[in-house]
């Protein structure tokens, strides 16, 4: 059975300041993993997608890197804005598409001015 | 991507009393979830909606409490019953499109 850790689960950092949000699997036969971000009391907004077989995908400021063999993605935020304050969750998404997602628990961060 | 809407966007319901909660995606989708999130928890899958058949619940819901239906491939509703505070969360919906998942902005529901 998958399991997805995220680590920590908080974190407070200075605004300019680059974040790197770790998220962990156990099983490495994924078809894709999601990042999400998530605003107090609303739902989520969908960041990167990385497929299996690629090793990172990057949108603007944001950055997310896959290893497979490790079970390890990593999403980069770079020169950190208060907006940026919210929870970030990766899911993964087993072997075959469409079969269900598996959420880690999240990081919260706070990006202070 | 998708665009999906949900309402109502919150509601404070009196225990034991039903609530449906209703979600629109912009085109078409085959699949279609359903999940809660506790509040400080992340989010749990309740089922999956897919047209033309009866939706598949995971462990822990059941049909009785978690009523859904999915009349067709870019609406479905689900239905909390007989509440109790217990069942106070967000509840979102979600649909699957180019290997990508995209989520509702979620129903706030308060049980009193």
């Amino acid at each position: 059975k998958q399991e997805v850790t995220q680590i920590p689960a908080a974190l407070s950092v200075p605004e300019g300041e680059n974040l790197v949000l770790n998220c962990s699997f156990t099983d490495s036969a994924i078809y894709n993993l999601q990042w999400f971000r998530q605003d107090p009391g609303k739902g989520l907004t969908s960041l990167l997608l990385i497929q299996s077989s690629q090793r990172e995908q990057t949108s603007g400021r944001l950055n997310a890197s896959l290893d497979k063999s490790s079970g390890r993605s990593t999403l980069y935020i770079a020169a950190s804005q208060p907006g940026d304050s919210a929870t970030y969750l990766c899911a993964a998404r087993p072997g075959a598409a469409g079969n269900k997602l598996t959420f880690g628990g999240g990081t919260r961060v706070l990006v202070k001015p | 991507s998708a665009v999906i809407s949900q309402k109502p966007s919150r509601d404070i319901c009196q225990r034991g009393t039903s609530l449906t909660i209703q979600c629109q995606v912009d085109s078409q989708v085959t699949m279609m979830f359903w999940y809660r999130q506790q509040p400080g928890q992340s989010l749990t899958l309740i089922a999956t909606a897919n047209q033309g058949s009866e939706a598949t619940y995971e462990s822990g819901f059941v049909i009785d409490k978690f009523p859904i239906s999915r009349p067709n491939l870019t609406f479905s509703t689900l239905t909390v019953s007989n509440m109790s505070p217990e069942d106070s969360s967000i509840y979102l919906c979600s649909a699957y499109r180019g290997n990508e998942q995209f989520f509702g902005p979620g129903t706030r529901l308060t049980v009193l």
